[in-house]
């Protein structure tokens, strides 16, 4: 069974830092590509980046370039988002979501998320 | 630019059907789209793939009573025999050039 769990979230004040994990199971993780997404209180799903299998192929989303990095580590099965210079537009509940095999297309399973709350 | 637009909300009573629309901007009416539902206090869900030709790929455990078709830049999700588990956000989502996109969402009341 394919499992996504993701950890780390909290408070933090603007400007701060804080990283995201998520634990994969259950597919062998170093042969898809992962996901972050977020949704804002009230809001909508957005996506925030995707990283290739191998973590050689990184995508940003404008919002969070420059400030937000993503890796993975396939000895651990585990997916990173590292965030830096957070606001308060940040504050979301944050998954992560694997793609299919060998595609960069659809999201076909998701984690329950984390929450993140930038403020002072 | 890639947009994808969705009705913000749809209703529809237990047990009758409900078809959920979203709409590839200009140009892009070629590109395929995933379905998802989210319902409350849960992880996203993937439903399903719906290519141009109307053709769709389900994900894992997805019930019959979901459905997807096409026409032109617009993509449906049809909900059949409505459960009141149904009652959720709908999303679509696209993807191309390095980037993923998602509609708003429609709301869905099951009556």
């Amino acid at each position: 069974e394919v499992q996504l769990v993701e950890s780390g979230g909290g408070l933090v004040q603007p400007g701060g830092s804080l990283r995201l994990s998520c634990a994969a199971s259950g597919f062998t993780f170093f042969n898809n590509a992962i996901s972050w997404v977020r949704q804002a209180p009230g809001r909508g799903l957005e996506w925030v980046s995707a990283i290739g299998g191998s973590g050689g192929s990184t995508y940003y989303a404008d919002s969070v370039k420059g400030r937000f990095t993503i890796s993975r580590d396939n000895s651990k099965n585990t997916l990173y988002l590292q965030m830096n210079s957070l606001r308060a537009e940040d504050t979301a509940v944050y998954y992560c979501a694997r793609l299919p095999l060998g595609e960069f297309s659809t999201l076909d399973y998701w984690g329950q998320g984390t929450l993140v709350t930038v403020s002072s | 630019q890639l947009v994808l637009t969705q009705s913000p909300s749809a209703s529809a009573s237990l047990g009758a059907s409900v078809k959920l629309t979203c709409t590839l901007t200009s140009g892009h009416s070629s590109y395929a789209i995933a379905w998802h539902q989210h319902q409350p206090e849960k992880g996203p869900r993937y439903l399903m793939k719906v290519n141009s030709d109307g053709s769709h790929s389900k994900g894992d455990g997805i019930p019959d009573r979901f459905s997807g078709s096409s026409s032109g830049a617009e993509r449906y999700l049809t909900i059949s025999s409505l459960q009141s588990e149904d009652e959720a956000d709908y999303y679509c989502q696209t993807w191309g050039a390095g980037l993923w996109v998602f509609g708003g969402g429609t709301k869905l009341t099951v009556l």
